[in-house]
């Protein structure tokens, strides 16, 4: 079964300070990995995904994640944060081509992140 | 495109009420997924279309728990006798997804509707 786990429920960051968010997968076959972010009350807003090739991969709002298959992670991490940064991330963890998961996607529990200013 | 949209965003009913909610995907989006969402956790897989087939339920999906998708467009979620613990954020995803084993693609989420069962 296929799973993710976001070690960190909350980090606080200062505004300007670099940043990164945690994940861990499980999987047994080859992993398509996504973060969201989810605003309060919102929907969720793809960041960036990895589906294969360069293990380093960019995202949207200066995000970049980079996947590390010997250590079944994929971290998310942006150089200098913003206030509007503040929101809540998830990391998630779908099947590859012929694999009988539909392309549904699990969830990790998410991290809160806080920006100081 | 105008992105996914689902209706209503908020609603609130009695215990033992039924309710239905509605989600629009993107135009051309083959697969709409529902996923559940509590306080504190993240989204959790309920149930996918391939076009108009249900093809995967969630065990969390109970009998109560209901969805169509005719014709393959909009779809809808039901739930009968609702009780407290049904009280979540359901959020309703669509992608392209061209082939049945083409794996995850990238999936574009609608708002939500928040669910209060009293």
């Amino acid at each position: 079964a296929q799973s993710v786990t976001q070690p960190d429920i909350h980090i606080t960051v200062s505004e300007g300070a670099s940043l990164e968010l945690r994940c861990n997968y499980s999987y047994g076959a080859t992993p398509y990995l996504f973060w969201y972010v989810q605003s309060p009350g919102q929907g969720l807003q793809l960041l960036l995904k990895y589906f294969s090739g360069d293990t380093l991969v960019q995202g949207i709002k200066g995000f970049e994640a980079e996947f590390k298959r010997s250590q079944s992670s994929f971290n998310l991490r942006k150089p200098s944060v913003h206030w509007s940064d503040a929101a809540e991330y998830f990391c998630a963890v779908g099947g590859g081509a012929g694999g009988t998961s539909y392309g549904k996607l699990t969830f990790g529990q998410g991290t809160i992140l806080t920006v100081h200013p | 495109d105008t992105g996914v949209s689902q209706d209503p965003r908020h609603k609130i009913t009695k215990r033992g009420q039924n309710v239905t909610f509605r989600c629009d995907p993107i135009s051309e989006h083959n697969r709409l997924y529902w996923y559940r969402q509590t306080l504190g956790q993240g989204p959790e897989f309920l149930t996918y279309f391939q076009n108009e087939a249900q093809l995967e339920k969630s065990r969390l999906l109970s009998d109560r728990f209901s969805a169509e998708r005719p014709k393959g467009s909009f779809s809808t979620l039901e739930i009968q006798r609702t009780e407290q613990g049904d009280s979540a954020m359901y959020l309703c995803a669509s992608s392209l997804g061209w082939a049945l084993t083409s794996g995850t693609d990238t999936q574009y989420f609608g708002p939500g509707t928040r669910l209060t069962v009293l």
